[in-house]
């Protein structure tokens, strides 16, 4: 079974820092997807940004990027510049590919606080 | 808006009862999964449906079960509810189920069970 592991239950920056949430996680498999969810306190689930683990190149969107390191089993988020409006818990979420169906393993989530 | 949507926001019932669920995936999506998000599990998969079959089973109890119908819409019935059942019960959609696709989320539904 595949395990998540995010270890920095609340994280809190100033306005415009760059702040970077750990993820790491447990697998067997060579073929899987990773995801980091947004949780606003409106407590809608909004995707961040997605990595497929068969990529070398670490994935980017906008002022979000990953730093994905297949071999230490690593999967960290970076937000860089953040915003009040990044306030929210962030969730890593994994998912093994191949055969077989499954739905998302998630991490249990680090709530992260941009301070004005 | 993700596009997928739930029924109802807020739901408050008793133990021992019955409730269902309802969520309505992306346009064009065939694939629906339900999700438990509750203070002392976190996020569970619970089940997932393709095109109105069943495709994989996660964390579900017994006690609760669902279906997709012909028109992709689908329901989670929880029945003989218990305290530890309050939770927040997200459904997600794809295109296809396939694993590389991204689940988008509906808003959820609120379960309060007193």
């Amino acid at each position: 079974a595949q395990t998540v592991t995010q270890s920095q239950p609340e994280m809190s920056v100033q306005e415009a820092e760059t702040v970077t949430l750990s993820c790491t996680y447990d697998t067997s498999e060579n073929n899987y997807y990773l995801f980091w969810y947004k949780q606003p306190p409106s407590r809608q689930m909004i995707l961040v940004i997605r990595q497929e683990a068969y990529k070398q190149q670490n994935a980017t969107e906008n002022r979000f990027s990953v730093n994905f390191q297949k071999a230490a089993k690593s999967f960290s988020l970076k937000i860089s510049d953040s915003q009040l409006g990044d306030t929210a818990m962030y969730f890593c979420a994994f998912i093994a590919g191949g055969g077989g169906a499954d739905g998302l393993t998630f991490g249990k989530g680090t709530h992260l606080i941009i301070q004005p | 808006d993700s596009g997928v949507t739930q029924t109802p926001k807020h739901l408050i019932t008793a133990t021992g009862q019955r409730v269902t669920l309802r969520c309505s995936p992306r346009s064009g999506d065939l694939s629906v999964y339900w999700y438990q998000q509750s203070l002392d599990q976190g996020l569970q998969f619970l089940i997932q449906y393709y095109n109105g079959e069943e495709r994989a089973k996660g964390n579900i109890l017994e006690r609760f079960s669902a279906q997709q119908f012909p028109d992709l819409h689908s329901e989670l019935n929880l029945s003989s509810l218990e305290l530890g059942d309050s939770a927040l019960y997200f459904c997600a959609s794809s295109h296809t189920g396939r694993k590389e696709e991204t689940q988008y989320f509906g808003p959820g539904t609120r379960l309060l069970v007193l």
